[in-house]
Order: C-alpha cells, then sequence, then structure tokens
C-alpha cells in the first residue's frame, strides 16, 4: 500500500510566524507533489505544484522537495487567521504501474494560527 | 467562468434508493475523478475517467457506478449497495491523468 503521511496535528502558530507542515511518501516513484489547502465544510483549493527537488516559492507559501529522503514541506511565511485550515499533501504514483493515474492523498494537519 | 460544478450542495437519501450526483466542468480537461472524504479523514478514490467513455475503478468503487458519455460531465450514483453513503462527496478534473486535479464544491449526501 503506497503512502503519503503527514504530521497529524493540530499545529498552532501565532500570527506572523512560519507555519511548517511536514509530508513523507512511500513509493520512490513519485515524481509530482501537491499541496491543498482545505477550509472547515469545503472543498480542498490548489496552492503548490512541485516536480523537482529544491525550492518553491509563491507569494507567502515555499514548497520543499527531497526525494532522496522522500519528504515534502509546505512553509506558510508571515502566518494570518486566515490561513487556518487543513492542508493536504498528495503525491502521484510513477507512471506504468498499477496504481496509474491514482493520486494518493495524505490525512492532513489542521493548522490554526491564533491572533 | 471555468469552473467545476456539483450539485445538488446537499442531497439527503432515504435507504434503499439510488442517487445521482452531478459533476459538469468547462475547463476542457480530459481526465475527472470522484473521491469521498469522511469527518476527519483524507481523501478516498471512488472512479476516475481518462477519456470519454472509458472509467476505471478507485480504491473504493463498491456501491458506486459512473458513466463518462460527454467530455464536460461525469455523474456518480451512489447505489443502495453502498452500505455508508452519508459523506462529503467531492469531484475533481485535471488536463491529464498526470496534472494537477481541481475540486468542485462537493456534495454532501446524508442517508436518513
Amino acid at each position: 500500500q503506497k503512502e503519503v503521511e503527514q504530521n497529524s496535528g493540530p499545529l498552532s502558530v501565532p500570527e506572523g510566524a512560519i507555519a511548517s507542515l511536514n509530508c513523507t511518501y512511500s513509493d520512490r516513484g513519485s515524481q509530482s507533489f501537491f499541496w491543498y489547502r482545505q477550509y472547515s465544510g469545503k472543498s480542498p483549493e490548489l496552492i503548490m505544484s512541485i516536480y523537482s527537488n529544491g525550492d518553491k516559492e509563491d507569494g507567502r507559501f515555499t514548497a520543499q522537495l527531497n526525494k532522496a529522503s522522500q519528504y515534502v514541506s509546505l512553509l506558510i511565511r508571515d502566518s494570518q487567521p486566515s490561513d487556518s485550515a487543513t492542508y493536504l499533501c498528495a503525491a502521484d504514483p510513477p507512471a506504468g504501474g498499477t496504481s496509474y493515474g491514482k493520486l494518493t492523498f495524505g490525512q492532513g494537519t489542521i493548522l490554526t494560527v491564533h491572533p | 467562468d471555468g469552473g467545476i460544478t456539483q450539485s445538488p450542495k446537499y442531497l439527503f437519501r432515504k435507504e434503499g434508493q439510488n442517487v445521482t450526483l452531478s459533476c459538469e466542468q468547462n475547463l476542457n480537461h480530459d481526465a475527472m475523478y470522484w473521491y469521498r472524504q469522511d469527518p476527519g479523514q483524507g481523501l478516498r478514490l471512488i472512479y476516475y475517467s481518462q477519456i470519454v467513455n472509458d472509467f476505471q475503478k478507485g480504491d473504493i468503487a463498491e456501491g458506486y457506478s459512473v458513466s463518462r458519455e460527454k467530455k464536460e460531465s461525469f455523474p456518480l450514483t451512489v447505489t443502495s449497495a453502498q452500505k455508508n453513503p452519508t459523506a462529503f462527496y467531492l469531484c475533481a478534473s485535471s488536463l491529464g491523468l498526470y496534472n494537477e486535479q481541481f475540486f468542485g464544491p462537493g456534495t454532501r449526501l446524508t442517508v436518513l
């Protein structure tokens, strides 16, 4: 069973701090990784995609990928109360396998940013 | 506006009934997906479709059926064989199977 695991949290940070969300994956052949934000009662919203080792920045968000360690993270700088949500990590399976096309999601990390 | 729509937003079903959830997209995406989310849990894949007239079972397909007669539409039927259907159902689409998936607003199904 190929898995994506996240620290379950909940993670609580003060406003203005850096929130760090972590994710590990078991399928070494995975190539594409995604972070979704899901507000309570709403559907997931894609916030970051990352495909190669290193950092990818978009505004206050930075995704980090380390394929050797099978580790993906999301950093949120200058956290705001509006960032309070569940963050889902997802990984694509390698092409050609039996899981072709089936994105695997982690359980999600609940983030609370308090004023 | 381009996007994914799901209807209805809320659906109540009596035991023994089949119900169909609608999913439509105007993003010109080839691939479409159905997920189920239970409270406090992650997403589980029910069915997915790469192209019109073709679809594949996901991890929890039992008790569900789908069709893909048009590129824009991927309806999900929850049959009476699904023993615990109360959940939040999410439809998603992507350009292809290895592209980012985008989600519709979801349908919350409750069995009475």
